[in-house]
């Protein structure tokens, strides 16, 4: 069935290092959204994509989606200790599919 | 703004007994409300979804009967455990979206079924 897979589960990175998370879809979506889920918290919509190919950027995450858009990326340049967390890509077919999450550690 | 807020935050009831779990938005009208699930360690799962004044759609695998959703008003969705067991112990997160494509999350309720 409709699943959307998300690498890697897990990632340690030095303070300062980059650190990306990628989701692919068996089926092409309609859109793809991203969340941040801090230790103990609920997660937190931080961007939509929606057209093939596009590219947005918060100041050091940069999204992108696909041509075929059936997978994402979510890229952090020079991690920070905030950027902690879980990243979590939803991608949409007829309904919102989550992905397993990321979970971001960042060593001081 | 955009604020959800659920209710309560943590829940412990016997076996066999129901329990209700409030989601409200705060702030803005919700058309539509989600019900999720989500496992130690594990991604979100979809439980149902919900728009004001009609039934809920539950996804696959999710009984209606056991899990009753009722979304009343443009602010207040609850969901109902009936007949709750332990393995129905896990942590429901609702959110809520209005006209725009952003969901917006409850802090979740925490369920433990002694």
């Amino acid at each position: 069935g409709q699943q959307v897979m998300q690498i890697p589960q897990y990632q340690h990175v030095q303070e300062g290092e980059d650190f990306t998370t990628y989701c692919n879809s068996s089926t092409t979506l309609s859109n793809i959204q991203w969340y941040k889920q801090r230790p103990g918290g609920h997660p937190v919509f931080l961007i939509q994509l929606v057209k093939s190919g596009e590219v947005k950027k918060q100041k050091r995450l940069t999204f992108q989606f696909g041509e075929a858009k059936k997978n994402s990326s979510l890229h952090i340049t020079a991690t920070q200790t905030t950027d902690v967390g879980t990243y979590f890509c939803a991608g949409r077919f007829n309904k919102f599919y989550f992905g397993s999450g990321t979970k971001l550690n960042v060593k001081p | 703004g955009a604020v959800v807020s659920q209710h309560p935050s943590w829940v412990i009831c016997k076996s066999g007994t129901s329990v209700k779990i409030e989601c409200r938005s705060l702030d803005f009208q919700a058309t539509t409300m989600f019900w999720y699930r989500q496992f130690p360690k594990q991604s979100l799962m979809l439980m149902a979804t919900s728009n004001e004044g009609s039934k809920a759609t539950y996804e696959q695998g999710v009984e209606k009967d056991k899990f009753l959703i009722n979304h009343a008003s443009l602010t207040l969705s609850t969901l109902t455990v009936t007949s709750a067991h332990p393995e129905d112990s896990s942590f429901y997160i609702c959110s809520a979206s209005d006209t725009s494509y952003e969901q917006y999350f409850g802090p979740g309720t925490r369920l433990t079924v002694t």
